[in-house]
C-alpha cells in the first residue's frame, strides 16, 4: 500500500520554463511534506518542505502548494535551469516533526534541457 | 560544518554474510534514521534511535538490526543476507522535537551476491 505517490516517473522542460512535479497521498495523519532532490551517487538533499497549515510555501524559485482536501501536493520550479536536472521525492511524515518518519514516493525525473 | 558522513561506500557480500554499516550524523543532531532504498524506488524507513535506543522501526524483519553510540553515531547491523537485501542504505540526522527537516548521507551501496 503506497501511502505517497509520485504517478509520473519523469518529465522533461525546456530552460526557462516552469516544471510541476506532482504528489498525491492517502494518509490523512500526514501534516508536514518536504521535497528532496537526489542525484546520482549523492543523497537526497532537502528543498523545501511545507506543513499541514499553510497551503503554500515559497523559497525562490521553489514553491510547494498544499490542497489538503485532495490530499495533493505540487512543486512549481520557475524558471527551471538545467542544474535542475535530478531525481525529485516527495516525502510526508505524521507528527509536526522533522525527525518523524518520512514516507516517500517513487521519485520523478526531471530533464530541463538547455 | 561536517554533513552526515556514512562508510563505506560500496560493500559486496555474499548471501547468509553478516554487514554492519556506519554512519556519523550532522554535527549537533541527535537523532539519526536509516532507510533502504532498492532501485527504482524510494527510500523506506527502517528505523530510528535517538538516546541511544530505538524510537521508532519501519517494516523490516528481526534480521536489522541498530545501535547508537553515545556520539550520537548509528550502526546498521543486518544478519543473514539475502539477494533482495541488495540496496542503497541511506543515514538521515535531525533533531527531536525541532520541525527542520533530516539530513541525509551520500549512502553505503550494498551488493549481494
Amino acid at each position: 500500500d503506497q501511502q505517497v505517490k509520485q504517478n509520473s516517473p519523469s518529465l522533461s522542460v525546456q530552460e526557462g520554463r516552469i516544471s510541476i512535479l506532482n504528489c498525491d497521498y492517502t494518509n490523512s495523519m500526514f501534516d508536514y511534506f518536504l521535497w528532496y532532490k537526489k542525484y546520482p551517487a549523492e543523497g537526497p538533499t532537502f528543498l523545501i518542505s511545507i506543513s499541514s497549515i499553510k497551503d503554500k510555501n515559497e523559497d525562490g524559485r521553489f514553491t510547494v502548494f498544499l490542497n489538503k482536501s485532495a490530499k495533493h501536493l505540487s512543486l512549481h520550479i520557475v524558471p527551471s535551469q538545467p542544474g535542475d536536472s535530478a531525481v525529485y521525492f516527495c516525502a510526508a511524515s505524521a507528527g509536526q516533526g522533522g525527525s518523524e518518519k518520512l514516507v516517500f514516493g517513487k521519485g520523478m525525473k526531471l530533464t530541463v534541457n538547455p | 560544518d561536517a554533513g552526515v558522513t556514512q562508510s563505506p561506500t560500496h560493500l559486496i557480500k555474499t548471501r547468509g554474510q553478516q554487514v554492519t554499516l556506519r554512519c556519523s550524523p550532522k554535527s549537533g543532531h541527535d537523532t539519526v534514521s536509516w532507510y533502504q532504498q532498492a532501485l527504482g524506488q524510494g527510500p523506506q524507513f527502517i528505523f530510528q534511535y535517538y538516546e541511544e535506543e530505538e524510537r521508532q522501526r519501519g517494516n523490516f524483519p528481526d534480521r536489522f538490526s541498530g545501535h547508537q553510540f553515545p556520539n550520537y553515531s548509528s550502526e546498521l547491523n543486518v544478519n543473514a543476507l539475502l539477494l533482495g537485501d541488495s540496496a542503497l542504505y541511506l543515514c538521515a540526522s535531525s533533531n527531536i522535537g525541532e520541525n527542520q527537516p533530516q539530513h541525509f548521507g551520500d549512502g553505503t551501496r550494498l551488493s549481494i551476491l
